[in-house]
Formats: C-alpha cells, structure tokens, sequence
C-alpha cells in the first residue's frame, strides 16, 4: 500500500514570503498527484494535479508543484503568499494498483502572518 | 449549481440519538464517498459506492449505515450516536473507468457534534 508523508504539520510564514510545502509518497509504479487546500469550515478544493507529462504543475492562487519522480516527492511552492492562503494543505496520490484510490498525507496547515 | 452538495451543513444533537446526512452530486460520475475528518484533520475514507453497489467499507463500526439510491446520492445513517463521532463528514465522487485518475470532488462538508 502507498504511504504519503508530509514532512512539515505546521509552517507559519509571514506574508509576501515564499512557502515551500514538502510530500513525499512511497510507490514503485506510475502515479498521479494532487494538491488540495480547505480552507477555514470549507471543504476541500483541488490546487493542482500531475497526471504526466511536464513535472513543473501551475496551479490556482499562483501555486505550483514540482515532480520529482527519483526523490518520490511533489513539494509545493508559492512565491509571496497572502493572508488568505491560511488553511490546510493535503498532498494525495493514487496508482493503479488499489485502483486509483487516493491516499491522503495527513495535512500541513499553514498560517500566514501579517 | 453546486457539483457535490451535502445537508446538512451543521448537525448538534446528543448520545445516543439517530441522525442522516445526504449527499447528491450532479457531475455524472460513477462514484461516491463517504470520508472522515477527525479534530487533527486527518482524512479517513469510510465508504465508496460505485453505481449503488458498495465497494469500499474500511473498519467503521456497524452503527454507520451507507445507502445509495441512484449513482448521483449517497447518504450516511448514524445510529446510537457516541461522542467519538463527532467530526466533519465529506461527501466525494469521482470519474470511474478510463478515465479514473483518483481525482476526487468534494462537497462542503457536514459538522457534527455530539453531546
């Protein structure tokens, strides 16, 4: 079974600051690869996704990932962040071999600090 | 025209009662979840459903009862309600077949809190 690890529960940054947010999964196979973000009592909303093709991902809000297939991570970069990027950020994979069922990092939450 | 919609949003009520939460998505997939998020955040997938027939059920206890009458609803029953229930329920779908990338769609969410 895949493992999805995110390597930091909580980073606080200031605003207009860069943020970096790390994931690492373990998975031998081919996977794809999501970004989501929940925001404050919402529900989760997709960021950006890798299906294949170029390992840089654009987002929305001005996020981005990069796929590193031999480091098995996608960290997640903003260049300046705003006050409203405050939530919980989920780092998820899925393969074919549970189906393209995803599994789920278990979040890191992000306060941004005026 | 939201795509994956659940009610209620907000649910309070005491041990030991029964409560329902639906859900209905308008995207045509084929497939519907019912997930978990505890009070650290944590995500735990429950159910899923693909065209009525479930076909994930993860170690939930049996007061927890799915039932999906058509592929575009999925709804929860709580039985005998206890205070470790209490915690946001999400509602999800996605594409099934050729198309499945594991991309899930989620809806808003429903708060419950037991007393």
């Amino acid at each position: 079974a895949q493992s999805v690890t995110q390597l930091d529960s909580q980073v606080p940054v200031f605003e207009e600051a860069p943020v970096e947010l790390r994931c690492n999964y373990s998975s031998s196979v081919s996977v794809y690869l999501f970004w989501y973000v929940q925001y404050p009592n919402q529900g989760l909303q997709l960021l950006l996704k890798y299906l294949s093709g170029s390992t840089l991902v654009k987002g929305i809000n001005g996020f981005e990932a990069e796929f590193n297939k031999s480091q098995t991570s996608v960290h997640l970069r903003k260049p300046s962040v705003h006050i409203s990027d405050t939530a919980e950020y989920f780092c998820a994979v899925s393969d074919f071999s549970n189906d393209y069922k995803l599994s789920f990092g278990a979040g890191t939450t992000v306060t941004v600090r005026a | 025209d939201t795509a994956v919609s659940q009610t209620p949003k907000y649910l309070v009520t005491q041990m030991g009662n029964d409560k329902s939460i639906k859900c209905e998505q308008n995207l045509g997939h084929d497939t519907m979840y019912w997930y978990k998020q505890d009070s650290k955040k944590f995500l735990k997938i429950m159910f899923s459903y693909n065209n009525k027939e479930l076909i994930i059920n993860e170690t939930v206890p049996n007061r927890f009862s799915p039932k999906s009458p058509d592929k575009a609803h999925l709804n929860l029953h709580i039985n005998s309600l206890e205070l470790g229930d209490s915690a946001v329920y999400f509602c999800a779908s996605s594409l099934q077949g050729l198309q499945n990338t594991g991309e899930l769609f989620f809806g808003e969410g429903s708060r419950l809190t037991v007393l």
